[in-house]
């Protein structure tokens, strides 16, 4: 069955550290790749996402992710981390077969002390 | 812009009753889906509906179940709930269905099944 993991489920940093969140999929075809963020009592909201091109794609509020094929995996990360990016991160994956739904790892909170 | 809108916001209901959840996509979006988020849990795919017709159906027992309208809204219908219904209900619209469609999701609606 095709699947998605983030290994990180809690994590916990200091402003101004960096930030990597890995995801991983479970799909050997062409796929649509998604970073979403859910802030306390607000939607989910895209990241960034991958389609096809450039593997590194750049999102909003300085985050990005790289698609490495060979690993299935698009890890997010942040060069410097602020409190206000206290919130929970979903990678979701839309796989080219059948049904075009999104897929969704069981997200990581990321708590940021100020 | 309205974005994705999602009505109610929460509600509490009973074991046993049924539920009706409403969903408005985004002006000129024609594909509209449902994922059941459970706390602690990335969102689960329920149904997916594309210019009023079924594309796609989660693994969800026959007591889910789902409409679009000529006008693209959708509802979510729920008959003989369990207190493992109570969950983040996320409605997500986008312009089709496939590859390359970027969904939308609403803030969700809250039910509490006691």
């Amino acid at each position: 069955a095709q699947s998605v993991s983030q290994h990180n489920h809690h994590v916990i940093l200091s402003e101004a550290a960096s930030l990597e969140l890995g995801c991983n999929y479970s799909y050997g075809g062409t796929v649509n790749l998604f970073w979403y963020v859910q802030y306390p009592g607000q939607h989910l909201q895209l990241l960034l996402k991958y389609f096809s091109g450039d593997p590194l794609v750049k999102g909003i509020k300085g985050f990005e992710a790289e698609f490495i094929k060979s690993k299935f995996s698009f890890n997010l990360r942040k060069p410097s981390v602020q409190w206000s990016d206290t919130a929970e991160y979903f990678c979701a994956v839309n796989p080219a077969s059948g049904t075009y739904k999104y897929i969704f790892g069981t997200g990581t909170r990321l708590k940021v002390l100020a | 812009d309205a974005g994705v809108t999602q009505s109610p916001t929460h509600l509490i209901k009973t074991r046993g009753q049924h539920v009706t959840l409403r969903c408005s996509p985004i002006s000129g979006h024609k594909s509209v889906s449902w994922y059941q988020q459970v706390l602690g849990q990335g969102p689960q795919f329920i149904f997916q509906y594309y210019e009023k017709e079924e594309r796609g159906r989660g693994n969800f027992p026959d007591r889910f179940s789902a409409r679009q309208f000529p006008n693209y809204s959708s509802e979510l219908n729920v008959n003989a709930l369990l207190l493992g219904d109570s969950a983040l209900y996320l409605c997500a619209s986008s312009l089709g269905v496939g590859l390359n469609t970027e969904a939308f999701f609403g803030q969700g609606t809250r039910l509490t099944v006691v």
